[in-house]
């Protein structure tokens, strides 16, 4: 069974950083591309960034460029959100989640940022 | 930036209905459309990719069409754990952008 199972959020103020982890298994997770996903507060979804399978490329939205970093580690099957300079729009649920056709089949339980001072 | 936009954001409908949720996209897509369910309090999960096909495991029910611009959802004969929010994403071109979502009830 795939399970992605996200952990690192939290309450973090405006300007610092936090990093999300996604723990993936019951697939090959170096044959997958991976994904992070954001939901606001009673808002509609947002992709963050990609990052493909071998970690050799990234991408990202516009408004976290040079912020934001995706990475992984296919050694220990997970993937990472490395977020600096944090800013209250930022404040949202942040979903992992598997690529596949480019679409994203199979989604973690999400972690709350939550961006206040 | 692709936008999508969904309608209607609300939709009432009675059990063993048929519902329809219509997306369109700011420019053509070329059936790069996937729809997603949201259930209240849970993630989102795939139902329909390129279009008009359904993912594994997903109710028959359920269909996809549409090319172009435009694209809808359909969900036959209502039932109660349909009641979820869908939300259809363009995967043509980055960034991917999701529709605003439907947030479909039982009257």
């Amino acid at each position: 069974e795939v399970q992605l199972v996200e952990s690192g959020g939290g309450l973090v103020q405006p300007g610092r950083s936090m990093k999300l982890s996604c723990a993936a298994s019951g697939f090959t997770f170096n044959n997958y591309d991976m994904a992070w996903v954001c939901q606001a507060p009673k808002k509609g979804l947002e992709w963050v960034a990609t990052i493909s399978y071998d970690g050799s490329s990234t991408y990202y939205r516009d408004s976290v460029k040079g912020r934001f970093t995706i990475s992984r580690d296919n050694a220990k099957s997970t993937l990472y959100l490395q977020m600096d300079s944090l800013r209250s729009e930022d404040t949202a649920t942040y979903y992992c989640a598997r690529r596949l056709r480019r679409v994203y089949d199979y989604w973690g339980q999400g972690v709350m940022v939550t961006v206040s001072s | 930036d692709i936008q999508m936009t969904q309608s209607p954001a609300s939709l009432s409908a009675s059990l063993g209905e048929t519902v329809t949720i219509e997306c369109l996209a700011s420019e053509d897509i070329y059936s790069n459309l996937a729809w997603y369910q949201q259930k209240p309090g849970k993630s989102p999960q795939l139902l329909i990719y390129y279009a008009n096909s359904l993912n594994d495991g997903v109710p028959s029910r359920f269909s996809g069409s549409g090319s172009g611009t435009q694209y809808s959802l359909k969900i036959n004969s209502l039932q109660s754990e349909d009641v979820s929010i869908y939300f259809c994403q363009q995967n043509y071109d980055s960034p991917w952008t999701f529709g605003g979502g439907t947030k479909l009830e039982l009257k």
